[in-house]
């Protein structure tokens, strides 16, 4: 594994089902983010996590929960999808504690439609 | 409220320069990120900007002010590669980002 890796690479979901997206980095970067990217609209922050053990609510949490029990993985869970939550979704990490400038990296994205 | 406004859309042909300009409103900035991307991928970093004035990275240059808000991306030489949404983006107070929605450029030949 080289970088950020994500999967499912794409998805087709039926409204009410639980879906886990999966997010995995090897850079050992403390930092990592989870945006949704629809079109029109800047990429948003659902949550982020500044170190292995902590998250953080971005811009638009409601509908997903996160976790991180390691530094290099990042679930990202819709316990109960909706069709507004069709989206690509990109996990993203930077070596960065929250007070830093670091770049941030993102995986290849998760296409995933609510149907 | 936070926000970034850039155009939507611009087009430029091969061989010339193309300026995209951004500007912000954020409590508080800690840095001005350009990021590129292709159709169908993830964005990759281009640069980052938190003193005014100008940085040059080959083809590619970006610019700040502080004072004025205002960031641009000055594309050189331009490639039919070039063609790809540029993202702005603001740290803010909280070092969390801010995008803008992205600049569709299109190059023809």
């Amino acid at each position: 594994i080289a970088g950020i890796t994500q999967a499912p690479t794409s998805q087709i979901l039926a409204a009410g089902r639980r879906m886990t997206l999966r997010c995995t980095q090897d850079m050992r970067h403390n930092a990592m983010y989870w945006y949704r990217q629809d079109l029109g609209l800047g990429l948003r922050l659902i949550h982020y996590s500044n170190t292995a053990g902590t998250t953080g609510k971005g811009e638009v949490p409601d509908g997903y929960s996160v976790s991180r029990a390691n530094t290099d993985d990042f679930p990202l869970t819709l316990a109960s999808a909706v069709p507004s939550q069709t989206s690509v979704y990109f996990c993203a990490s930077s070596d960065s504690t929250g007070g830093g400038t670091d770049t941030q990296y993102f995986g290849p994205g998760t296409r995933l439609t609510v149907l | 409220g936070q926000n970034i406004d850039q155009p939507t859309e611009m087009t430029a042909t091969e061989g010339a320069i193309v300026q995209i300009n951004c500007t912000y409103q954020t409590s508080g900035f800690n840095g001005l990120f350009w990021y590129q991307q292709h159709a169908g991928e993830a964005p990759t970093f281009l640069s980052y900007n938190v003193l005014d004035g100008l940085e040059e990275k080959g083809r590619f240059s970006s610019f700040l002010s502080r004072s004025k808000g205002y960031s641009y991306l000055l594309l050189k030489e331009l490639q039919m590669k070039d063609s790809a949404s540029y993202l702005c983006a603001a740290l803010d107070s909280n070092y969390q980002l801010i995008w803008g929605a992205g600049t569709k450029l299109i190059i023809k030949p």
